[in-house]
């Protein structure tokens, strides 16, 4: 199976909203709501961020918010920090057993 | 809190066996709702999943590593094991061992990860 399409890089400046983008296809993102964002600073493991599309973990800020559209996930930050500056992976179920991640993004806050 | 540490070589020889060990701590491998997985990262690239497997020992592969791949489970000592057979230089990664999490048989996210280990194939 192919890898989730993602852009390579999305900015936003201090205190304003972003959103990252996440396409798949009818046989993974469209047919399955267990979409999970993955936060990943450099030379460290990767950290759940949203799981079934849109749910949070316990304790994680509100700001991160998930949402899907068809074949399409999305991902959005809102009032950015310094913080937030990382990469971004989405996740799908793609049936059959079998889990595809996106290529990732790199946020940068500006 | 749950915690996973990967152990292995650092450097494997083309052709050769990869093998790698995650140990769990914090929690027992066998509780029920949870698939220990292998997940790697080629050098500056997305993540692949490789696999998982339940304390039970059912496993599930990636179709495009199968043939290849083989986790195995002690519940006796916390861990779970990858080997990857044949390896290329294109198997040269960041592996990551992590917790698929859900309820009951209905997976829905990878919450707990290792901190990774980089295994580098080279002669």
């Amino acid at each position: 199976q192919s890898a989730l399409t993602q852009p390579a890089s999305v900015s936003g400046s201090l205190g304003q909203s972003i959103t990252i983008s996440c396409t798949g296809t009818s046989s993974d993102v469209g047919s399955y709501n267990l979409v999970s964002w993955y936060q990943q600073h450099p030379g460290k493991a990767p950290k759940l961020m949203i799981y079934e599309g849109s749910k949070r973990p316990s304790g994680l800020s509100n700001r991160f918010s998930g949402s899907k559209s068809g074949n399409t996930a999305s991902l959005t930050i809102s009032g950015l920090q310094a913080e937030d500056e990382s990469d971004y992976y989405c996740c799908s179920y793609a049936g059959n057993s079998n889990w595809v991640f996106g290529g990732g993004t790199k946020l940068t806050v500006l | 809190q749950v915690q996973l540490q990967e152990s292995g070589p650092g450097l494997v020889k083309p052709s050769q066996t990869l093998s790698l060990t995650c140990t769990v701590s914090g929690g027992s491998i066998s509780s029920g709702n949870y698939y220990w997985s292998w997940i790697r990262q080629h050098p500056g690239k997305g993540l692949e999943w490789i696999g998982y497997i339940y304390y039970s020992g059912s496993t599930y592969y990636n179709p495009s590593l199968k043939s290849r791949v083989t986790i195995s489970v002690d519940t006796s000592k916390n861990q779970f094991s990858l080997k990857l057979s044949s390896v290329t230089a294109a198997d040269t990664a960041v592996y990551f061992c992590a917790r698929a999490s859900g309820y009951g048989d209905y997976l829905h996210s990878f919450d707990y990860w290792g901190q990774g280990t980089l295994v580098t194939v080279s002669s």
